[in-house]
């Protein structure tokens, strides 16, 4: 089983509507959770970090997090062309663990 | 302003010629990292650095070396490159709080080994 898993997708939304993207982890000890966004060719570039238990907020994102099911979410609402991407979940703390990351594709 | 650079952005060699990739961030950050990323595999940690002269293995450390003589700066080695080691190389640094590790990635190095 791999350490953090992300749905595969591609993912494929209208511009205006919510991109919803999840991630599981195995390590039930895991403290700190980020997602990152990646352009193609480009590093990833940090948008959301959360460590306690609920939902947070920022912009347009919000990300949630239960620790009891091992399960970190990212929902993008009024999505824009310029949120297509690869977006990856990470977790951990000094030794951070990624997903394979989902591409999401918003279309004009 | 703040950032973490990475040289050279996009390097080809052969095999078995010893190259060193730079990584300098200008943040004092404590912690330094060096990832890799292959399609399909996401990216993977090689080394990471707590602070000077503290180094450790990450999940991919075979044929890397790292070191930390100066806080600012997190050279990656490869002693003997082989093309298994092609790849897109990321450093990334953070102030190293365990509960607080937002890291930030260089721009990235582009290697390949024919």
């Amino acid at each position: 089983q791999k350490e953090v898993e992300q749905n595969s997708g591609p993912l494929s939304v209208p511009e205006g509507a919510i991109a919803s993207l999840n991630c599981t982890y195995s390590d039930r000890g895991s403290q700190s959770f980020f997602w990152y966004r990646q352009y193609s060719g480009k590093s990833p570039e940090l948008i959301m970090s959360i460590y306690s238990n609920g939902d947070k907020e920022d912009g347009r994102f919000t990300a949630q997090l239960n620790k009891a099911s091992q399960y970190v979410s990212l929902l993008i609402r009024d999505s824009q062309p310029s949120d297509s991407a690869t977006y990856l979940c990470a977790v951990g703390s000094h030794k951070l663990s990624f997903g394979a990351g989902t591409t999401v594709t918003v279309r004009a | 302003e703040a950032q973490v650079t990475q040289n050279p952005r996009y390097l080809i060699t052969v095999t078995g010629k010893k190259l060193t990739v730079t990584c300098s961030q200008n943040m004092n950050h404590e912690y330094m990292s060096w990832y890799r990323q292959d399609p399909g595999l996401g990216l993977r940690q090689i080394y990471y650095s707590m602070n000077v002269e503290v180094t450790d293995k990450g999940d991919v450390p075979e044929g890397y070396k790292v070191s930390r003589k100066e806080k600012r700066n997190f050279p990656l080695i490869l002693e003997s490159p082989s093309p298994n080691q092609t790849s897109l190389y990321f450093c990334a640094s953070s102030f190293g709080l365990a509960e607080r590790n937002e890291q930030f990635f260089g721009p990235g190095t582009r290697l390949t080994v024919l």
